[in-house]
């Protein structure tokens, strides 16, 4: 079955550290590849998303994320984070040789940046 | 403009009991689709609408669980004799484009639902 992992499930990082987030999918075939970010509060919101071309894709709030399809990774980054970014970050992936449109997400990294 | 919603924000009920779960999609929207977040965990797929029609109800757990989405537009998920097990947010998500290759969803904020 197809599935979606985020290995760091909680990450504490100071105000203008870097930020690399990883995200692993256990499938081959053509995906669509997305970011979704949950403030506080508040709903999930599209961070980023890659359909096709150039694989390095810039999203809002200076995110960015690169598709590796020999590492089957969409990994997401920043290079200074602020203590605004504090959030749930989720990966999600379609996989599109499927036929449907559902998402798989994985579990989730709750991001804490510390001022 | 306006975004996902759903009603109520909050649902507690007892166990056994029915429950509806309404979301109203962004407008022009045609796709419409639900999900269920546990705690600690990521959203999982549960009904995809194109239109009036349901086109993947794959992800519906058992037959206690039903939607509907009458006139393409708004729709409400149904679930009879609710479990402890239901307890989740419930997402609505929905998309505007015919093209599954470049489908984007856009998530509502979810109705938290608690059954005692």
């Amino acid at each position: 079955a197809q599935s979606v992992s985020q290995h760091n499930h909680h990450v504490i990082l100071s105000e203008a550290a870097s930020l690399e987030l990883g995200c692993n999918y256990s499938y081959g075939g053509t995906v669509n590849l997305f970011w979704y970010v949950q403030y506080p509060g508040q709903h999930l919101q599209l961070l980023l998303k890659y359909f096709s071309g150039d694989p390095l894709v810039k999203g809002i709030k200076g995110f960015e994320a690169e598709f590796i399809k020999s590492k089957f990774s969409f990994n997401l980054r920043k290079p200074s984070v602020q203590w605004s970014d504090t959030a749930e970050y989720f990966c999600a992936v379609n996989y599109m040789d499927t036929g449907r449109r559902a998402l798989t997400f994985g579990s989730g990294t709750r991001l804490q940046v510390q001022p | 403009g306006a975004g996902v919603s759903q009603t109520p924000s909050n649902k507690v009920t007892e166990k056994g009991k029915y429950v509806e779960l309404r979301c109203d999609p962004i407008s022009g929207h045609t796709a419409l689709y639900w999900y269920r977040q546990s705690l600690g965990q990521g959203p999982e797929f549960l009904i995809y609408f194109q239109g009036t029609g349901a086109a993947d109800d794959s992800g519906l757990p058992n037959d206690r669980f039903f939607a509907v989405r009458p006139e393409g537009s708004v729709s409400t998920l149904k679930i009879q004799r609710t479990e402890r097990g239901d307890s989740a947010v419930y997402l609505c998500a929905s998309s505007w484009t015919r093209a599954e290759a470049t489908d984007t969803q856009y998530f509502g904020p979810g109705t938290r639902l608690t059954v005692l």
